[in-house]
């Protein structure tokens, strides 16, 4: 089993380029979630699906979106990138047990 | 006051030394606690869950002070795998939602 895998590893974007990260599981998990982390901030959740075709906001979801068509996969969209945007970017998925997630190898993404 | 506070660090201890770190939290309701590692420049994983009657594995051991709020993680006979960030989390029950709070992580360097 891959676990959870993220795609791409690196990008450098700049301002006003759009993108989509790639979440993808094979563990069969209900629940999905997308994470930036940066220095000083620890992990803040942005958007969480607790199913497929269902998504929500978590604590910092402006500029971003997200969308769940299939079980396995979930995306992150940037629409219109900014430099506030530069981060590591975290994928986890989870079954019911919310405390227990397993983490992609994150995306590390620069806005220039 | 932050929902989820832990000391930076970096914690530098010797080799086979035993080493404890606190994390405390603000909502007297959350339910569940949970210790991550994050290696640098890598994704968190799973450590140990916190129970109410604490919890050992090998050389780890957790606690909860639901009294005082806090719980902790201690390390004996470090080895320098050891090395790595130790992050707290938190679970709270919110409406219909369960709500996972990263705490922004222990630095811990295990010295020969």
């Amino acid at each position: 089993n891959a676990g959870v895998t993220q795609t791409p590893k690196f990008r450098v974007l700049k301002t006003g380029q759009s993108m989509t990260l790639l979440c993808a599981q094979d563990m069969n998990h209900e629940y999905m979630y997308w994470y930036r982390q940066d220095p000083g901030m620890g992990l803040r959740l942005i958007h969480y699906s607790v199913g497929e075709g269902t998504t929500a906001k978590g604590e910092v979801p402006d500029g971003y979106n997200v969308s769940r068509l299939k079980k396995q996969n979930f995306l992150l969209g940037l629409e219109s990138a900014a430099p506030s945007q530069t981060s590591v970017y975290f994928c986890a998925s989870s079954t019911d047990r919310v405390g227990e997630q397993y983490f992609g190898p994150g995306t590390r993404l620069t806005v220039t | 006051r932050k929902e989820v506070e832990q000391d930076p660090g970096p914690f530098n201890v010797p080799e086979g030394a035993t080493v404890a770190f606190n994390c405390t939290y603000s909502n007297s309701a959350s339910q569940s606690f949970f210790w991550y590692r994050q290696d640098c420049r890598k994704e968190p994983k799973l450590l140990m869950s916190v129970y109410s009657s604490g919890n050992e594995d090998g050389r780890f051991t957790a606690q909860l002070n639901r009294a005082s709020q806090y719980i902790s993680l201690l390390i004996r006979d470090s080895k320098l795998s050891d090395s790595a960030t130790y992050l707290c989390v938190v679970m709270v029950r919110v409406g219909g939602y369960q709500k996972v709070t990263f705490g922004t992580g222990t630095k811990l360097q295990v010295i020969p």
